[in-house]
């Protein structure tokens, strides 16, 4: 079965510089969310997505922006990265049931983010 | 403040044996838990999930409780082998809202042979 994709797999960035994660959920899914994971740290909520609108944001930067496509994929952005942000960011889809239906979120591989 | 809480960073278990791993939280607004298993490069996998209305889950060697009154829930591995060894998450969505996770910082298994 399709997972959900996330790319790049690792990425290395000097400070200040921009980057560009990618999403792409498991199809027919509608709802992305987007997780931080520092080293040794639980994931973290960033930000998440239902059919293209922002359904709820986390401890996200002002420096981060997000957005969800028509095609239901996500790209996370970080702009003046910080040593800091270096993290592990994994990126999971669900689909919305409604109705009270608890949903479980599939995660991807995780994009590793090196800040140096 | 962490809302869900896995007290035990790591457990050693002999192959064959039990695995409980525990995990609380203090959060009353949660109504739905989840168990993932994390090995090192990859994503979290989903393993089982218990919603508030119930106390057990079973899903072939796992099993969860929930024990809403304590604000606690346990995952049972039985029979443990070693290909179990992973770092295990808790994580809870509240009712409501987006559902994001919570997660507790996670407990480091190991199933020796």
């Amino acid at each position: 079965a399709a997972g959900v994709i996330q790319s790049p797999r690792h990425l290395i960035k000097e400070k200040r510089e921009t980057a560009t994660l990618k999403c792409y959920p498991i199809p027919r899914h509608d709802t992305v969310y987007w997780y931080q994971q520092g080293p040794g740290q639980d994931p973290q909520f960033l930000i998440s997505f239902y059919e293209k609108m922002q359904s709820d944001k986390g401890s996200i930067p002002d420096r981060f922006s997000a957005q969800q496509f028509s095609d239901y994929h996500s790209e996370l952005n970080m702009s003046s990265l910080e040593l800091g942000d270096s993290a592990l960011y994994f990126c999971a889809s669900t689909t919305y049931r409604g109705g009270g239906a608890k949903n479980i979120q599939y995660f991807g591989a995780g994009t590793r983010l090196s800040v140096l | 403040d962490q809302q869900v809480k896995q007290n035990s960073p790591s457990l050693s278990v002999q192959e064959g044996r039990i695995s409980i791993l525990n995990c609380d939280y203090t959060n009353s607004m949660f109504d739905y838990f989840l168990w993932y298993k994390k090995y090192p490069a990859e994503g979290p996998t989903f393993l089982i999930s218990i919603s508030s209305i119930k106390d057990k889950n079973e899903d072939g060697r796992f099993t969860v409780f929930l024990n809403k009154s304590a604000k606690h829930l346990s995952l049972h591995i039985v029979p443990s082998q070693p290909g179990d060894s992973a770092v295990y998450f808790c994580a809870a969505s509240a009712q409501g809202g987006s559902e994001k996770l919570v997660f507790g910082k996670g407990t480091k298994l190991t199933v020796n042979p």
